[in-house]
């Protein structure tokens, strides 16, 4: 089964400063979706990624799958204190049924 | 247009009784799944259901169970509760379907949050 492993486990950051998230998978990624938890709640999507290489941005937070479909990355620029929370990479298989395999989330934590 | 909405928000029941959940997808989505999440962890698949008929089942003991309903919403039953299953059940609705939806994500409720005593 696909395995999701999400570093780091924590990150604490001063507000303005950059950051990375990294998400490795266990098998080949057919549709890498990354959400954001305010905790204790629901998740709420991010963004998707499906072709290697693939870059795609909203606002700050930019996310990236490498050519080999293995690892992605999230990049958020000047961190704010609306950007903490836990976020999570999420795998589906190549069908619309394949249910998703998450990470255990990173948690960011943004200091004034 | 209203989310996936979940009913009730928390709930607290006391080992070996029964609970049923309760879930409504955004309008117009015939997918509806159902994870925990245990504190620390990410969300676990637990069942997934399209056009009403069962499409995946995680690795989840004969305990847990859903339905979904002809107007898409689905509920999820456990029975003969654990301290274990104390969680945040969460709901997921998705246009769903037999071919790959590129722009299909899951959208997520805000869950249920489920203490055993």
């Amino acid at each position: 089964s696909q395995e999701l492993e999400q570093s780091p486990q924590s990150l604490i950051v001063q507000e303005g400063k950059n950051l990375t998230i990294n998400c490795t998978s266990s098998k080949t990624l057919y549709g890498l979706y990354w959400y954001k938890q305010k905790y204790g709640e629901g998740l709420i999507f991010l963004m998707m990624l499906q072709k290697g290489g693939e870059e795609k941005s909203h606002e700050k937070i930019t996310a990236k799958l490498d050519e080999k479909k293995q690892q992605s990355s999230l990049h958020i620029t000047a961190s704010q204190p609306s950007h903490a929370g836990i976020y999570l990479c999420g795998a589906g298989g190549n069908s619309g049924n394949t249910p998703l395999v998450f990470g255990k989330g990173t948690r960011l934590s943004v200091i004034a | 247009d209203a989310g996936v909405t979940q009913s009730p928000t928390h709930l607290i029941k006391t080992r070996g009784q029964h609970v049923t959940l309760r879930c409504s997808p955004i309008s117009g989505h015939k997918s509806v799944s159902w994870y925990q999440q245990v504190l620390g962890q990410g969300p676990q698949f637990i069942f997934q259901y399209y056009e009403k008929e069962e499409r995946g089942r995680g690795n989840f003991p004969d305990r847990f169970s859903a339905r979904q309903f002809p107007n898409y919403s689905s509920e999820l039953n456990v029975n003969a509760l654990l301290l274990g299953d104390s969680a945040l059940y969460l709901c997921a609705s998705s246009l769903g379907g037999t071919v790959p939806r590129v722009n299909s994500p899951l959208h997520f409720g805000n869950g249920t949050r489920l203490t055993v005593t």
